[in-house]
């Protein structure tokens, strides 16, 4: 079965404060690991999709890294509109499978 | 292009009763998905659509079904609406399963 652990639950930053947050994952066959952003109220928006072990992808402040094992999104120089909920997710032999989610806060 | 659209926003069901979320995309996109999503959890799949006509249960089916007449839409039918139905529920699409990068903006329901 396909598994998908994030963490921290919850992490609060200063403004500026860079750090990283991670997604442990199991899965048969993986054919791809997904990164979301997810403001209250709405529905989940893409950000980045790794597909092999060593592959890094960036956009603005964020950039996404892979491993065999687990992905992380590094954030730096974080601002408060990076606040946010950030998913993770597989795709392996089924439909995507997704973390509980990190839940970021960024204080100016 | 509109994207995934889903309809209503917000609905407040009787226990017992029945309703129909709606949700549509204009992408042409043969993967069609449902989720639901509770306070503090990651999204659950409930049912998806691999194209017109084919349907398969996700990891929570149990109290809805779907149907897919068409590749534009993909609603979901809520049977005897529980008060553990209450929830977010996103609709999806994408081209293949490994390229999902196109949610609605949900609909909440609140079953009393």
């Amino acid at each position: 079965e396909d598994q998908v652990t994030q963490s921290p639950e919850a992490l609060r930053l200063q403004e500026g404060e860079s750090s990283s947050l991670n997604c442990s994952y199991t899965v048969s066959g993986l054919r791809g690991l997904f990164w979301y952003r997810q403001d209250p109220g709405k529905g989940p928006e893409f950000l980045f999709t790794l597909y092999s072990a060593g592959e890094e992808k960036e956009k603005e402040r964020l950039k996404a890294t892979l491993t065999k094992k687990e992905s992380f999104l590094h954030i730096t120089a974080p601002k408060p509109e990076d606040s946010a909920t950030y998913l993770c997710a597989v795709a392996g032999n089924t439909p995507l499978v997704f973390g509980k989610g990190t839940r970021l806060s960024v204080i100016a | 292009n509109a994207g995934v659209t889903q309809t209503p926003k917000f609905h407040i069901l009787k226990i017992g009763q029945s309703m129909t979320l709606q949700c549509t995309q204009d992408m042409n996109h043969n993967y069609m998905y449902w989720y639901r999503q509770d306070p503090g959890m990651g999204l659950k799949l409930i049912y998806y659509s691999v194209g017109a006509g084919i349907t398969d249960k996700g990891e929570v089916p149990n109290g809805y079904n779907v149907s897919r007449s068409t590749t534009e839409d993909f609603p979901l039918r809520l049977e005897l609406a529980a008060p553990s139905q209450t929830s977010v529920y996103f609709c999806a699409s994408s081209y293949t399963m490994d390229s999902l990068k196109y949610f609605g903006p949900g609909t909440r329901l609140l079953v009393l």
